[in-house]
């Protein structure tokens, strides 16, 4: 089993949609989480990091559930400029694991 | 400042050769790590240094090989290359394992 598990996807929503991404992890003594988003071609950019009480920036909300160890991801009112993959983000003993991301693309 | 920076950006090897991917931070960053991503399989670590003089293994080291001499500087050497080393490789700082990471464009290398 992964360390940190994704569904692969794709998600294709329509503009304006709301979608919500899950990741699971194995680790339950996992200190740190992160979302990324990555473009096509390009490295991964910190997309937000998870707190414990969950936390918000625009459109995006993210959540940690560490008794059932997984983070969420939502996204409000979809652009047509958040299409990319979203990885999550996982630290460990001294290392950060990563999902195998999500593909998300957003039509007009 | 430049960030993370990596080089070459595209690189083809024949099999059996070797080569070292370099990867440098002005970040003064304690924490350096590459990963290579492959379709499907998403972001898996090779090997991780936690500062200067200090590297250990990730999840798939085998076939590489690491040094931190200074803390700017993080080369990955492939010591054969095979066909399976085919791949996008990413190396990434932060300030310690448990803060995000900054990445690099990345490096593409194909082994025929």
């Amino acid at each position: 089993r992964k360390e940190v598990e994704q569904d692969p996807g794709p998600f294709n929503v329509p503009e304006g949609a709301t979608v919500a991404f899950n990741c699971t992890y194995s680790n339950s003594a996992s200190q740190s989480f992160f979302w990324y988003r990555q473009d096509c071609r390009k490295e991964p950019k910190l997309l937000m990091s998870v707190y414990s009480s969950g936390n918000e920036d625009g459109r995006f909300t993210a959540q940690l559930n560490r008794a059932s160890q997984y983070i969420s991801l939502l996204i409000r009112d979809s652009k047509l400029s958040d299409s990319a993959t979203y990885l999550c983000a996982v630290t460990g003993n001294n290392d950060m694991r990563f999902g195998a991301g999500t593909r998300l693309t957003v039509k007009p | 400042n430049a960030g993370v920076t990596q080089t070459p950006k595209f690189q083809v090897l024949k099999t059996g050769q070797s080569m070292t991917l370099q990867c440098a931070q002005d970040m003064n960053h304690e924490y350096m790590s590459w990963y290579r991503q492959d379709p499907g399989m998403g972001l898996r670590l090779i090997h991780y240094s936690v500062g200067a003089g200090i590297t250990d293994q990730g999840e798939v080291p085998n076939g590489y090989n690491v040094s931190r001499s200074t803390t700017e500087d993080f080369p990955l050497r492939l010591l054969s290359a095979a066909p399976s080393q085919t791949s996008v490789y990413f190396c990434a700082t932060s300030w310690s394992s448990y803060n995000e990471q900054f990445f690099g464009p990345g490096t593409r290398l194909t082994v025929l």
